[in-house]
């Protein structure tokens, strides 16, 4: 069975502080998808980033970045010197061809960056 | 280009009655999927559709059920509401079916409140 776990549920920092939102998956499938999408009091998911199986290189835009590594099953999430606008929740997610046209979430954790 | 639309943006509905969801792709995209989002069950998938075709379909009562036209928007119904129905709705769109190599854009949500 596939699984996203979050174990975060609530994570609050200082602004200008450096957090990582953690994201560990389990899946039998050589080929998957892993995806991050942030969600503010809107309600809206906001795409932020898809990586493949096979492609372990991290990836770094802007104040974001995100480490994968298959060897411990995560896809953890850092984000450098949190402002006040990143104060949302942030979601986890994976998805394969043998589970059909779904995303398999995590259950969310909500990032608060007080000022 | 514009994103996937979801309307209405709001709903209120009594237990009993039946409602209609409506959600427009991005322009080119063919694949649509639905998720149902609560406080105690977090984003759980509803149903998926490509080419007019229901691909897959999440563990929901037959009271949740969609249909996507030939333009791929989709509509999804859910009848003889109950309390629990109470949710946003979101809908995703993607230019083939998720578990391929695809991104995945989310509407800004329905959210139906059923009393």
């Amino acid at each position: 069975a596939q699984k996203v776990t979050q174990a975060q549920t609530e994570i609050s920092v200082v602004e200008k502080e450096d957090v990582t939102l953690d994201c560990v998956y389990e899946t039998r499938d050589t080929t998957y998808y892993l995806f991050w999408y942030k969600q503010p009091p809107s309600g809206e998911l906001v795409f932020l980033i898809r990586r493949n199986s096979f492609d372990e290189q991290n990836e770094i835009s802007g104040r974001y970045s995100w480490n994968f590594q298959k060897s411990t099953s995560s896809f953890n999430f850092t984000i450098t010197a949190s402002q006040v606008v990143d104060s949302a929740v942030y979601f986890c997610a994976l998805s394969s061809y043998n589970q059909g046209g779904k995303l398999i979430f995590g259950q969310g954790t909500e990032l608060s960056v007080k000022p | 280009k514009a994103g996937v639309t979801q309307t209405p943006r709001y709903l209120i509905k009594t237990r009993g009655q039946q409602v209609t969801l409506s959600c427009s792709p991005i322009s080119g995209h063919r694949s649509v999927s639905w998720y149902q989002q609560t406080p105690g069950q977090g984003l759980q998938f509803l149903f998926e559709y490509f080419s007019e075709t229901q691909r897959n379909k999440g563990n929901f009562p037959g009271r949740f059920s969609g249909r996507q036209f030939s333009n791929s928007r989709s509509e999804m119904n859910v009848s003889t509401l109950e309390l629990g129905d109470s949710a946003l709705y979101l809908c995703a769109s993607s230019f083939i079916p998720l578990g391929g190599d695809t991104e995945a854009f989310f509407g800004q949500g329905t959210r139906l409140t059923v009393v």
